[in-house]
């Protein structure tokens, strides 16, 4: 059965500083996405990650995978409050299933 | 580009009422999927259809039953709602990756329930 681990759950952390989040998988697979959430609000698609070694950023956001160590990361580079939000990572198993298992989250809170 | 549109946004039932939440797609997308997010749980797969006349259980359907209606509309019934079932239920779509999709998911804006 596929499980996705995300930690840190909460990060709290200063403007201008880098942090990273990490994303487990648990079962073989070649697609990760990442998606941001505000309070309150729907999912964004961020990254769109499909083969192994894949590597995409946008602004001060980079999302690496690695599929032998199933794991993905989510780099942060000088953190601005903007990016205080939810992130999730999701995986989509090859069985054929279809299904996309979600992390748990991680609650990003930016201090100015 | 209306995308992924749920109803209703918002509902309060109390325990034993039943009801259904709607979904549709206009983005041509096979695969459809219903969610729940509660704090600290992150999103958590209810049931999903593949494919237009298929439906199969995700990680938490006890309590829900769905109805793949068409490509486009994808419900989630409640039939006896409990307070366990309060929650934000997300639905979204995808097409099949291949080589002209990435296979993403496309949420709608959420469905916030509260069984009393």
């Amino acid at each position: 059965e596929l499980k996705v681990e995300q930690n840190p759950l909460f990060l709290s952390m200063q403007e201008g500083k880098n942090y990273t989040i990490y994303c487990n998988y648990s079962t073989t697979s070649d697609r990760l996405y990442w998606y941001r959430q505000d309070p309150g609000k729907s999912l964004e698609s961020l990254f769109v990650l499909l083969s192994n070694g894949a590597v995409k950023q946008e602004g001060r956001l980079m999302a690496s995978l690695d599929t032998k160590a199933r794991l993905s990361t989510l780099h942060i580079t000088a953190a601005v409050h903007d990016l205080s939000a939810t992130y999730f990572c999701a995986v989509v198993s090859t069985s054929g299933t279809y299904k996309y298992i979600f992390g748990t989250g991680t609650r990003l809170k930016v201090l100015a | 580009n209306a995308g992924v549109t749920q109803t209703p946004k918002f509902q309060v039932l109390k325990t034993g009422q039943s009801m259904t939440l709607q979904c549709a797609q206009d983005m041509n997308h096979n695969s459809m999927y219903w969610y729940r997010q509660d704090p600290g749980m992150g999103l958590r797969l209810i049931y999903y259809s593949a494919s237009e006349g298929t439906t199969d259980k995700g990680e938490v359907p006890n309590g829900y039953n769905v109805s793949r209606l068409n490509k486009r509309e994808f419900s989630l019934r409640l039939e006896s709602a409990a307070p366990s079932q309060t929650s934000v239920y997300f639905c979204a779509s995808s097409a099949l990756a291949g080589v002209w999709n990435t296979g993403e998911l496309f949420f709608g804006e959420g469905s916030r329930l509260t069984v009393l």
